[in-house]
């Protein structure tokens, strides 16, 4: 596509429940990162993936948090027993490779609700 | 560890007028920094990205600057407008896989 995109947009939810987000990166980009964003904060690296494997999964803040990305496109931000902390915009955003001097473009974000 | 601070945290301007946003980063070896606009309830629309072998990148009314030896960036902005109203953040890359980004200065320029 022309942009990254995410679904949902917005997502509110009860405390306990799972939770999955969605992102669809630029058409051939194959360095896909996931970012958490609270109120008043920059963004938080969550975890990168290279092609379908996650070479750095070191942001994720306990085992509740999973993401995948099985065909190496989309991929699928999951959390489970979501708490009421989790709330803020995750934010998903790609390269067209994993350059470390590449340009990231990132999309709307996906704003989690937790009540 | 890397750590972005940017200075100041908001800032209210007239319209017209030229100004400064500071970012810094504690470890100079990074591999390019990037500046960002947010607007409320949007994702990071990129302004500029500055290479580590750049001193500075230039885009419409925006100049970014790039003194890596002493950690610091600057975006200046010409003749500020209304639409400019934001917050603006940097992020640097420093190898391995993760970019590290500022809190942002959020920006009001007053018509």
């Amino acid at each position: 596509g022309a942009g990254v995109s995410q679904t949902p947009s917005n997502k509110v939810t009860e405390k306990g429940k799972y939770v999955e987000l969605r992102c669809d990166p630029i058409s051939g980009h194959t360095a896909l990162y996931w970012y958490r964003q609270s109120l008043g904060q920059g963004p938080e690296f969550l975890i990168y993936f290279q092609g379908t494997g996650a070479a750095d999964d070191s942001g994720l803040p306990n085992d509740r948090f999973f993401a995948v990305r099985p065909e190496g496109s989309v991929s699928t931000l999951k959390i489970q027993r979501t708490e009421r902390g989790d709330s803020a915009v995750y934010l998903c955003a790609s390269k067209p490779t994993p350059s470390a001097t590449g340009e990231l473009f990132f999309g709307e974000g996906s704003r989690l609700t937790v009540l | 560890k890397q750590e972005v601070t940017q200075i100041p945290a908001a800032l209210s301007v007239p319209e017209g007028e030229n100004l400064v946003l500071n970012c810094s980063f504690t470890d100079s070896a990074i591999y390019n920094l990037q500046w960002f606009r947010q607007d409320p309830g949007k994702g990071l629309t990129s302004l500029l990205l500055i290479q580590s072998s750049q001193r500075e990148q230039t885009s419409g009314r925006l100049n970014a600057s790039l003194d890596k030896s002493s950690g610091r960036s600057t975006l200046y902005i010409a003749a500020s407008q209304p639409g400019d109203s934001a917050t603006y953040l940097c992020a640097v890359h420093t190898g391995g896989f993760k970019t590290i980004f500022g809190a942002g200065t959020r920006l009001f320029v007053k018509a």
